[in-house]
């Protein structure tokens, strides 16, 4: 069974800083996926970022970028000028390929300062 | 807005009863996920079906029981309920045959047993 751990239950950081969130997952498979989400205080689930196992190079969306290093089994966020709106609770998953269930960590709860 | 749609919002019972909780997936998604998020807890998968059918089982009770009807929606039934059954119930979905594609969740449903 694929276990995914978040060793951080909570962080804060001053508004504009940088932070970088932790992520280790435990699996024998080769080809699966990894996903960030957001749960903000409206409690809704978003997407944040997504990188393929095959790919090399780490995925970027705007001020959030991953260090995927697979070897490691290690996906952490890392989150750039961090806003107030920032401020939720982040998941990471895993998902294995040709399997569409989720398996997520237990959550940091992310506190930006204004 | 993620195009998935639950209701009720919130449901407030007393032990020993039953609830049914309502799931819309997005338009043209075949596939509906059930996730149970106790307090403070990462998301736990309970079920998935895939165009009425059940695809997958994780850790999903006996006194749980779900279905997905011919219009895709879904319900998910919890009878005698505990107090501990207390939780944020989401439901997501997706488009089956594309493993990397995101579960794109609903607002999800907070149940308090009392």
């Amino acid at each position: 069974a694929q276990t995914v751990t978040q060793s951080q239950p909570e962080m804060s950081v001053q508004e504009a800083e940088t932070v970088t969130l932790s992520c280790t997952y435990d699996t024998s498979e080769n080809n699966y996926y990894l996903f960030w989400y957001k749960q903000p205080p409206s409690r809704q689930m978003i997407l944040v970022i997504r990188q393929e196992a095959y790919k090399q190079q780490n995925a970027t969306e705007n001020r959030f970028s991953v260090n995927f290093q697979k070897a490691a089994k290690s996906f952490s966020l890392k989150i750039s000028d961090s806003q107030l709106g920032d401020t939720a609770m982040y998941f990471c998953a895993f998902r294995l390929f040709g399997n569409e269930k989720l398996t997520f960590g237990t959550g940091t709860r992310l506190t930006i300062i204004p | 807005d993620s195009g998935v749609t639950q209701t009720p919002k919130h449901l407030i019972t007393a032990t020993g009863q039953r609830v049914t909780l309502r799931c819309s997936p997005r338009s043209g998604d075949l596939s509906v996920y059930w996730y149970q998020q106790s307090l403070d807890q990462g998301l736990q998968f309970l079920i998935q079906y895939y165009n009425g059918e059940e695809r997958a089982k994780g850790n999903i009770l006996e006194r749980f029981s779900a279905q997905q009807f011919p219009d895709l929606h879904s319900e998910l039934n919890l009878s005698s309920l505990e107090l501990g059954d207390s939780a944020l119930y989401f439901c997501a979905s997706s488009r089956e045959g594309q493993y990397n594609s995101p579960l794109h969740f609903g607002n999800g449903t907070r149940l308090t047993v009392t």
